[in-house]
């Protein structure tokens, strides 16, 4: 069964870069099946997609965050990552990363992880 | 960028009503729709894609229905584990966007 995990550090400062990773299990990365994305969800609202990448390195962003968001894949660790740079108090927010089939027509996402809250405050 | 409108943004129900929400949204996007279901402190679970089709283990008193513009999502005996929030998702072009949600709660 497929698995997603994300990591990384729950607190950054103001105006520093965001970090996270996930590490899939149970199934391949590598697979020509899927995308791998990122979305968001503030506290107490919506959620709010961020980005997707390709096992190629082909990435999607979502343009209301684009100049400051990289995602990147390393297919040897079965992990994708995120960093979003010049954050502020409105990058606060639980990250999700999760699976979706590579056609954009099959654009659902499945499964999910369980979720990093990350705060950003000094 | 699609813009989605999912209405009520709170409903209150008893178990065994019949619950419909609904996602309407700025431009037509053909059936390009997901519903999840998401419990406090847990990550969205994907219900329905393709605006109408019941993902695998989902139970079926889950319905999804429309096309284009205007979506519902129907629990048609509303049980216990079913008092959630509840987002739409539209796949149709990007930004790939979600509606605001809409709280299931108990009356």
């Amino acid at each position: 069964q497929l698995q997603l995990q994300e990591s990384g550090p729950g607190l950054v400062k103001p105006s520093e870069t965001l970090s996270l990773t996930c590490t899939v299990s149970g199934g391949s990365i590598s697979s020509s099946s899927y995308y791998w994305g990122w979305i968001r969800q503030p506290p107490g609202k919506g959620l709010e997609w961020i980005g997707s990448i390709y096992y190629s390195g082909s990435t999607y962003y979502n343009p209301s965050l684009k100049s400051r968001v990289t995602i990147s894949v390393d297919t040897s660790k079965n992990q994708f990552s995120l960093k979003l740079s010049s954050v502020t108090a409105a990058d606060t927010a639980v990250y999700y990363c999760a699976r979706r089939p590579w056609q954009l027509a099959d654009g659902w996402f499945d499964p999910w992880g369980q979720g990093t809250l990350v705060t950003v405050s000094s | 960028v699609i813009w989605m409108t999912q209405s009520p943004s709170l409903l209150s129900a008893s178990t065994g009503d019949r619950v419909i929400i609904s996602c309407r949204m700025s431009q037509g996007i053909s059936s390009y729709l997901a519903w999840y279901q998401q419990k406090p402190g847990k990550a969205p679970e994907l219900l329905i894609y393709a605006a109408s089709t019941l993902q695998s283990g989902v139970p079926s008193r889950f319905s999804g229905s429309g096309s284009g513009t205007d979506f519902t999502l129907t629990i048609s005996c509303l049980q216990s584990e079913d008092f959630a929030t509840y987002y739409c998702q539209q796949y149709y072009s990007f930004p790939l966007t979600f509606g605001g949600g809409t709280k299931v709660e108990i009356k």
